[in-house]
């Protein structure tokens, strides 16, 4: 069964470095999204992808954030200089369609970011 | 502001059935989805509502009313397996998913 898959599944890293998440979405997919979750905490939308352009980006997504699609298969989260308050389980989701005609997005296991 | 309310933590008895509420208050409505999460791992997809009415799947069911900004989820026959967060989420008008908090389910034997 197809699925998402995310690397590194663990990064730890210093206040003020720079950070980039990977993630492959499931192959026939056409919409990315990253989402964050402080520990214990709800899950909060961060952005979504579409024709290797943002179609949507919350608050949290500020100038410190990017997305990228650099090939076919990758889809990247940057965070510029991260500040102890980004640690988190980020997470990437893909979905054949846009959520409106009410398809699931399936998610990857996460990469927990610790920034110290 | 945009709000999801549910229940923070619910105990139930194994083969039992439990219904988790969930209300709403959001900018724009365009579906409510239902998403299991065990403990460390991903949110896995179990249910979308955009009309009002009852959708079935299996032992799982999910009901919407709009005009009261209201959803359950309807779990029967509970497994100890079903024991895991339950997430609420609401597509809002810019077609972002607001999430609920979550409802941690306990199953008991």
């Amino acid at each position: 069964e197809p699925e998402v898959t995310q690397t590194p599944s663990h990064q730890v890293t210093q206040m003020g470095q720079e950070v980039i998440l990977r993630c492959v979405p499931i192959s026939n997919h056409l919409y990315f999204y990253w989402y964050r979750q402080i520990l214990g905490q709800k899950v909060e939308f961060l952005v979504s992808f579409y024709n290797n352009e943002i179609s949507e980006k919350s608050e949290i997504f500020d100038d410190q954030f990017s997305v990228e699609r650099p090939d076919g298969s990758n889809f990247t989260l940057k965070i510029r200089s991260t500040k102890l308050e980004d640690s988190a389980m980020y997470f990437c989701a893909s979905s054949e369609r846009v959520l409106e005609i009410a398809y699931e997005q399936y998610f990857g296991p996460g990469t927990r970011l610790t920034v110290t | 502001g945009q709000n999801i309310d549910q229940p923070t933590e619910m105990t139930a008895t194994e083969g039992a059935i439990v219904q988790i509420n969930c209300t709403y208050q959001t900018s724009g409505f365009n579906g409510l989805f239902w998403y299991q999460q065990h403990a460390g791992e991903a949110p896995t997809f179990l249910s979308y509502n955009v009309l009002d009415g009852l959708e079935e799947k299996g032992r799982f069911s999910s009901f919407l009313s709009r005009s009261k900004g209201y959803s359950y989820l309807l779990l029967k026959e509970l497994q100890m397996k079903d024991s895991a967060s339950y997430l609420c989420a609401v597509l809002d008008s810019n077609y972002q998913l607001i999430w609920g908090a979550g409802t941690k389910l306990i199953i008991k034997p």
